[in-house]
């Protein structure tokens, strides 16, 4: 069964707009990390967001928040004004074990690419 | 403050050959992971190593990859007798260690591209 599943393969957004990417999760485990990573078309995995799953609020950086919706098992992205410099594709990634005993891989979605219009 | 360096960043070998990809974590770091992503697929978990140590080896194929983390210089990612499917980007990641949380945020390398020919 798929643990992690990003329904999207690809979205378009304008430029300034803002722009959610879903993904839903699927666990048994109580304790666990949900991140999101941008691979650019230079192929690099850069961290952009974590949420634990005991976290009270969803967190922030940037333009970047989680929708953190934990009764759906949803973990969606939401990019803020968007730019042209975040054409790319985003994997949503699970960690389980968060709290210890952490088994320490992560999880990795198949991916929705997303391209900012100018 | 370098990143996680991976080399090469493009290897190219014939079927039979051996690949040696190599990871240096962060500054700091002492826990390493290597993924694989197949064309249009994420990422997928190999291997998780500390010093000297393998902890998780669950993702690794049986035969013929092989990791080690030695207590001097960096991870390797062995591939022995490579054949086409073995072709992908391999990715080594990083993290400090600290059992769960946001503090032990794997950062990856900008991984290495394998060619099979």
């Amino acid at each position: 069964a798929q643990k992690i599943t990003q329904t999207q393969p690809g979205m378009f957004v304008q430029e300034k707009e803002a722009v959610t990417l879903d993904c839903t999760y699927d666990t048994s485990d109580p304790s666990y990390g949900l991140f999101w990573y941008k691979q650019p078309s230079s192929g690099e995995m850069i961290f952009l967001i974590y949420q634990g799953s005991y976290d009270q609020q969803n967190a922030t950086e940037g333009r970047y928040s989680l929708n953190f919706q934990k009764a759906r098992k949803s973990a969606n992205l939401v990019i803020s004004a968007s730019q042209l410099g975040d054409s790319a594709m985003y994997f949503c990634a699970m960690r389980e074990g968060d709290y210890g005993g952490a088994t320490n891989k992560l999880i990795f979605g198949t991916g929705t690419l997303l391209a900012v219009q100018p | 403050n370098a990143g996680v360096m991976q080399n090469p960043r493009h290897l190219v070998r014939r079927r039979g050959q051996e690949a040696r990809l190599r990871c240096s974590p962060m500054k700091g770091h002492s826990h390493v992971y290597w993924y694989r992503q197949l064309p249009e697929e994420g990422l997928k978990f190999m291997v998780y190593l500390q010093k000297e140590n393998i902890i998780d080896e669950s993702g690794m194929p049986k035969e013929r990859f092989s990791a080690e983390f030695p207590k001097e210089g960096p991870s390797i990612l062995r591939i022995q007798q490579v054949v086409r499917g073995d072709s992908a980007a391999y990715f080594c990641a990083s993290s400090p260690g600290t059992s769960g949380t946001v503090t032990d945020t794997q950062y990856f390398g900008p991984g290495t591209r394998l060619t099979v020919l």
